[in-house]
C-alpha cells in the first residue's frame, strides 16, 4: 500500500506531556498538510509544506504546536505542555504540487490527552 | 466567509435510492470543490471532486452537480448500498487548504 501513513494510530497521554505524530507521504507528493478533526466535525486546517518548506500556518496552531518536514519527505508534528482541549484525531494529507490539489489523507492519530 | 454549509446532519435513505447532500458557500476565491467519504475510525477518503467551471460530473454512482450562480453544490449518490453508510463531507479550496463542511452521516437500509 502506497497511501499516506501515519504512526502512531492512538495516542494516550496525561496534560503537560509533550507527543509527537509522524506522517509519510505519498511518496512522489510534495505537498503535506496537517489538520485537526474533532469529534462531528469536519477536518480543520493547521498547516502545510511544500517539499520542506512550511508555507502556511492556521490560527489554530498555537506556539505549543510545531511542525516539521527536514527532508521534505516525512513530517512530524509535536504537541508541547498538551491540554485536555488537545483531544481530537490529528490527520496528514499529502498532494502533487498541480493545479487539481487532490489530497490524500492517511489514517489518522487519535489523541487523548488525560 | 471562508465556511462552507452542509445538510443535512444526518440522512437514512432505503437501500436502492438516491442519497441527495447539498453544501454552500460564500468565497467566491474557492475554485475546487471534492467530496469526501469517511468511515468511523479512517481518514476521510476523496470521493469524487468538481471544479466551477463544470455543472456537473458523473463517476459511477456519485454525482456532483454544481451551480455557480447560486453558490451551491451537492453530492447524489445513485442506487445507495448498504456499504455506503459513512459520514460524507464536502470541501472547498482556499488557497493550498480544504475548508470542511460540517458532515452528514448516510445510514443506508438494507
Amino acid at each position: 500500500d502506497t497511501g499516506v501513513s501515519q504512526n502512531p494510530r492512538h495516542k494516550i497521554t496525561k496534560r503537560g506531556q509533550n507527543v509527537t505524530f509522524r506522517c509519510d507521504p505519498i511518496s512522489e507528493h510534495n505537498r503535506l498538510y496537517w489538520y485537526r478533526q474533532t469529534l462531528g466535525q469536519g477536518p480543520e486546517f493547521l498547516t502545510y509544506f511544500q517539499n520542506e518548506a512550511q508555507l502556511e500556518k492556521s490560527r489554530l496552531l498555537s506556539d505549543r504546536f510545531s511542525a516539521e518536514r527536514p527532508k521534505g519527505s516525512f513530517s512530524t508534528l509535536e504537541i508541547q505542555r498538551t491540554e485536555q482541549g488537545d483531544s481530537a484525531m490529528y490527520l496528514c494529507a499529502s498532494s502533487l504540487e498541480t493545479g487539481r490539489n487532490e489530497q490524500y489523507f492517511g489514517p489518522g492519530t487519535r489523541l487523548t490527552v488525560t | 466567509q471562508q465556511q462552507v454549509k452542509q445538510s443535512p446532519q444526518s440522512l437514512i435513505v432505503q437501500k436502492g435510492g438516491i442519497s441527495i447532500i447539498n453544501c454552500a458557500y460564500e468565497n467566491t476565491a474557492f475554485d475546487y470543490f471534492p467530496w469526501y467519504q469517511q468511515f468511523p475510525g479512517k481518514g476521510p477518503a476523496l470521493l469524487i471532486a468538481i471544479r466551477p467551471d463544470v455543472s456537473e460530473k458523473k463517476e459511477g454512482r456519485f454525482t456532483i452537480s454544481f451551480n455557480k450562480s447560486a453558490k451551491q453544490f451537492s453530492l447524489h449518490i445513485m442506487d445507495s448500498q448498504p456499504g455506503d453508510s459513512a459520514t460524507y463531507f464536502c470541501a472547498a479550496t482556499y488557497g493550498n487548504k480544504l475548508v470542511f463542511g460540517a458532515g452528514t452521516i448516510l445510514r443506508v437500509k438494507s
